[in-house]
C-alpha cells in the first residue's frame, strides 16, 4: 500500500536532548512537508522540502532541522534549543506542480513529550 | 498573506441533527480552499477541496461546502451527521501559485451526542 509512515507513534525526551523524527513515504511524491501541531492552534509549518537536496523554513523553523537526501525520506531533528518542544508532529507529501492545487497526504503523526 | 479563520473551536451536535461549520479566509492572492478530518490520534485526511468551477463541492460522506467569493468563507455542512463524525476539521487555503503550502485554521473539533 502507499502511504506515509512515521516512527515512533510516541516519543520522550530529557530536556536538552535532541531526537529526530522519521517521515518516509512511498508515493513517488517530489515534495514533503513538516508541521507542529498544538491544542488550540491548528497546524503550523516548520520546513518543506520540493526537492532532493533542498528544503525551506516555514512559520516556526527555529530550534528544528530537516535533511532530504533521498525523495522518500524527510527526517526532522527536534534540538534542544527548541524551547517547547512537546507536541504532535505531523509529516506530509505531495505532488510538486507549481500552484496550490495538490492534496497534501498526511502521515499518523508522533507525539513527542519533552520530560 | 493568508489567514484562515475558524471561529468555532468546539460544536457540539445531536445525531442526524445538521451542521455547519464557519471558516473564513483573508488572502492578498487567488487561493484554492480544503477541508481536511482529522480522527483521533490520527493524521489528517482530505475531506473536498474547492478549485475552480462550481462553487458547491461534496465529499463522499454526505459533506459540502459552497465557496462565497464576496465574504471569503467556505463553510461545511452536513443534513444529517453521525455518530462516525465526530472528529476534528480543519480548513485551509493554499495560494494558486508558488509553493503547494497550505495555511490551515485552528480547527473546530465536532462532536455528536447521541
Amino acid at each position: 500500500d502507499g502511504g506515509i509512515t512515521q516512527s515512533p507513534k510516541y516519543l520522550f525526551r530529557k530536556e536538552g536532548q535532541n531526537v529526530t523524527l522519521s517521515c518516509e513515504q512511498n508515493l513517488n511524491h517530489d515534495a514533503m512537508y513538516w508541521y507542529r501541531q498544538d491544542p488550540g492552534q491548528g497546524l503550523r509549518l516548520i520546513y518543506y522540502s520540493q526537492i532532493v537536496n533542498d528544503f525551506q523554513k516555514g512559520d516556526i523553523a527555529e530550534g528544528y532541522s530537516v535533511s532530504r537526501e533521498k525523495k522518500e525520506s524527510f527526517p526532522l531533528t527536534v534540538t534542544s534549543a527548541q524551547k517547547n518542544p512537546t507536541a504532535f508532529y505531523l509529516c506530509a507529501s505531495s505532488t510538486q506542480i507549481a500552484g496550490g492545487r495538490n492534496e497534501q497526504f498526511f502521515g499518523p503523526g508522533t507525539r513527542l513529550t519533552v520530560l | 498573506a493568508q489567514s484562515v479563520t475558524q471561529l468555532d473551536s468546539q460544536v457540539p451536535v445531536f445525531e442526524e441533527a445538521p451542521v455547519e461549520l464557519r471558516c473564513n479566509y483573508s488572502s492578498s492572492v487567488s487561493v484554492y480552499l480544503f477541508w481536511y478530518v482529522q480522527y483521533p490520534n490520527q493524521g489528517l485526511q482530505l475531506l473536498l477541496k474547492y478549485l475552480s468551477g462550481s462553487t458547491l463541492v461534496e465529499s463522499i460522506n454526505g459533506f459540502e461546502a459552497e465557496f462565497n467569493k464576496s465574504q471569503t468563507s467556505f463553510p461545511l455542512r452536513k443534513p444529517s451527521v453521525h455518530l462516525s463524525d465526530t472528529a476534528e476539521y480543519f480548513c485551509a487555503v493554499s495560494p494558486l501559485t508558488g509553493a503547494n503550502n497550505l495555511f490551515f485554521g485552528t480547527g473546530t473539533r465536532l462532536t455528536v451526542i447521541p
